[in-house]
């Protein structure tokens, strides 16, 4: 059952463009989303979070919107440029409970952004 | 700030052997640390969550008795894969969430290339 989804597995972008990455969620339960950017054989770069009282998040070129009733989050990289080309994975969790701070990934979606 | 880091980055084992890897958290007290693992092309798999002085929890179908996991001290948590074989070989990260602003955010490590032989 896969809780988090990031339907493109890719998305090439001209640089200097904006880049927007989706991702979807099915657990009601989660309410803090994060943003990592991944190169190969490297751990993951924390880029963005949301918290679900908000609907969005900037941070520099980055910029998170959150539609809690669609269950939908989205990354915006505005404008693109090579050196963000890598693996951008959406994380959900749930802060309450016995799941706290256990993150469940999506799976992935490779970004290009050409020269 | 927030920084993670392993040790070794990459190591080759025999089959058979144990192998362990820490976990470190540089500049602020993890009190949660997180295990993952990664399969070529596919996203991170949780393999256990670790709490510093207690049992680390594990998700279902990860065997605790190969994968063991120890978090002795704030900044510290190691995984020892016991009695390694082939299909072991993976990536492993592992991650580090702690107090103030990193407690909901996990600070994930680098990695470790682990390939048994």
């Amino acid at each position: 059952d896969q809780q988090v989804k990031q339907n493109s597995p890719s998305l090439s972008v001209q640089e200097g463009r904006i880049s927007i990455l989706n991702c979807d969620y099915t657990n009601s339960m989660f309410d803090y989303f994060l943003w990592y950017k991944k190169y190969p054989a490297e751990g993951p770069t924390f880029l963005i979070s949301i918290s679900s009282i908000k609907d969005k998040n900037e941070d520099g070129r980055f910029t998170v919107f959150l539609n809690k009733s669609a269950k939908h989050l989205s990354l915006h990289i505005v404008p693109s440029q090579p050196g963000d080309s890598a693996v951008y994975f959406c994380a959900a969790s749930a802060t309450g409970g016995t799941s706290y701070g256990k993150l469940t990934f999506g799976q992935g979606t490779i970004l290009t952004v050409h020269p | 700030g927030a920084v993670v880091s392993q040790h070794p980055s990459r190591v080759i084992c025999k089959s058979g052997t144990s192998v362990k890897i820490e976990c470190r958290s540089l500049d602020f007290q993890a009190t949660t640390m997180f295990w993952y693992r990664q399969f070529p092309k596919k996203s991170l798999m949780l393999m256990a969550t670790s709490n510093e002085g207690s049992k680390a929890t594990y998700e279902q179908g990860v065997e605790k008795d190969k994968f063991l996991i120890n978090h002795a001290s704030l900044t510290l948590s190691t995984l020892t894969v016991t009695s390694a074989h082939p299909e072991d070989s993976s990536f492993y990260i592992c991650s580090a969430s702690g107090t103030g602003r990193e407690t909901d955010t996990q600070y994930f490590g680098p990695g470790t290339r682990l390939t048994v032989l």
